[in-house]
């Protein structure tokens, strides 16, 4: 089942914050957050796991909060380069390689 | 040698036709998958090949076949397909092993498909 994204968009100008939720009605073995700008592969940013392990970018913060099955991503001091489309994905079940991205969230910085 | 790699980058074929896309990568990632991706919309997870292996098929329709010649290659042959089978077709890769726990995903640019 697709997670829920919110806020479908946001608009930021340059430095200033935004989070970005996803939520799912199923239990999560992990959540994968994905930016894809216009015209671009979606590029790998953070992947959280069930138990509290993380891998991402450094730039990068996420939560993971099993009990609700929710996940946000955590974007401060936002730079241009942050525009673009955030995606989450979630996996039900470890190992099972299928990932079911959520419609995107899409961003927008502004000098 | 970290990226993906897909040919061809746009593809332009009538209804009849028999083409395929070709996918890349040599990361050593023992998982590659197919996605077809809408504008403004999200991938949708097509197959799935692990050690070279089928282990995904999300009910594609058949003038989609996927094959898998080698860990390192991942090819899509497309015939008679349809209008609505132009999209964007993404092909990703992923380090999984069996139990493991990190199954981030490096997407390839894609092939922007165009069925006339």
């Amino acid at each position: 089942q697709q997670p829920v994204q919110s806020p479908q968009a946001v608009i930021l100008r340059e430095g200033e914050d935004a989070v970005i939720n996803c939520s799912s009605s199923k239990a999560l073995y992990s959540v994968h957050w994905y930016r894809q700008k216009h015209g671009e592969a979606p590029v790998f940013l953070m992947i959280l796991l069930k138990g509290g392990e993380q891998k991402g970018h450094e730039k990068i913060s996420a939560s993971f909060n099993e009990k609700k099955q929710q996940s946000s991503l955590y974007l401060t001091a936002s730079q241009l380069s942050y525009s673009g489309t955030y995606f989450c994905g979630t996996e039900v079940q470890g190992g099972s390689e299928k990932l079911v991205f959520g419609k995107g969230t899409k961003l927008t910085v502004n000098p | 040698d970290t990226e993906v790699t897909q040919t061809p980058k746009h593809l332009v074929m009538g209804m009849t036709n028999k083409k395929s896309l070709k996918c890349e990568q040599h990361m050593g990632h023992r998982a590659m998958y197919w996605y077809k991706q809408k504008a403004k919309k999200p991938p949708e997870l097509m197959f799935v090949y692990s050690y070279e292996k089928l282990s995904i098929n999300e009910s594609v329709p058949s003038r989609f076949s996927p094959e898998c010649p080698n860990s390192s290659l991942l090819n899509l042959h497309l015939h008679a397909l349809q209008p609505e089978d132009s999209a964007l077709y993404l092909c990703a890769s992923s380090p999984w092993t069996s139990g493991s726990s990190y199954n981030e995903q490096f997407f390839g640019p894609g092939t922007r498909l165009t069925v006339l």
